[in-house]
């Protein structure tokens, strides 16, 4: 299958952890990344790798991969966390990207 | 440090034809990869196609085949989204991305432009 799954919407308090999934066929043997929108701005990619955090984003963001599932797990959520996230994956049969549907993650 | 700077707003009627530039700067141009990625009002994000100037040859996604081609000028590292026939559907903005390895078609978009508003109405 070509789609990748993610919940439109998460909710957390801040302080607290947010986690936000992205499910697909084998994701384990993809290159998976997740990429942060805020309104009117630019997307920034936040991870990639499905673990590998680019330089600048802060440590609380972490990721991993089990078989058909990439997660971003955000620690210590801040009000500045509150964005669209979006994962994305490079099919290498097909040798296209794919997006998620992106979450809004809502903190409360 | 590495700048993607795309052009202006575009206005076009259905059936038409646009097209989106992206300058880079900050860094080499050649072995990159560069994407094009769009994002329709209120919408999530689609891949639109990708070219890697050293190579000169574009790949789109599936959805595009027909109607976009990519191209990249290695003079004055731009790269180029070219897009025939066009339709109110298309109405978007167009982000133009780069990798952040060279000839890595696997990595994720390190680098991305401010976005180019294309708006297709009569």
């Amino acid at each position: 299958s070509s789609v990748l799954t993610q919940p439109p919407s998460v909710s957390v308090a801040p302080g607290m952890t947010a986690t936000i999934t992205c499910g697909g066929d084998n994701l384990g043997v993809k290159a998976v990344h997740w990429n942060q929108q805020k309104p009117g701005q630019a997307p920034v990619l936040v991870m990639s790798y499905g673990s590998d955090r680019p330089s600048g984003i802060p440590e609380r963001f972490s990721g991993s991969i089990s078989r058909n599932t990439a997660t971003l797990t955000i620690s210590r959520v801040e009000v500045g966390d509150e964005a669209d996230y979006y994962c994305q994956v490079w099919d290498s049969g097909a040798d296209h990207v794919l997006f998620g549907g992106g979450t809004k993650l809502t903190v409360l | 440090q590495v700048q993607l700077v795309q052009s202006g707003p575009e206005v076009k009627k259905p059936g038409s034809s646009v097209r989106v530039s992206c300058k880079a700067s900050g860094g080499t141009f050649d072995n990159y990869v560069f994407s094009w990625v769009r994002q329709a009002p209120g919408q999530g994000l689609e891949w639109v196609g990708r070219i890697i100037p050293a190579f000169d040859i574009g790949k789109n996604g599936q959805k595009f085949l027909d109607r976009v081609t990519i191209s990249a000028d290695k003079v004055t590292a731009t790269v180029y989204m070219e897009m025939t026939s066009l339709r109110s559907e298309d109405t978007a903005v167009y982000y133009c991305t780069r990798s952040r390895s060279e000839m890595t078609t696997s990595d994720g978009f390190a680098y991305w432009g401010l976005g180019t508003l294309v708006t297709v109405s009569t």
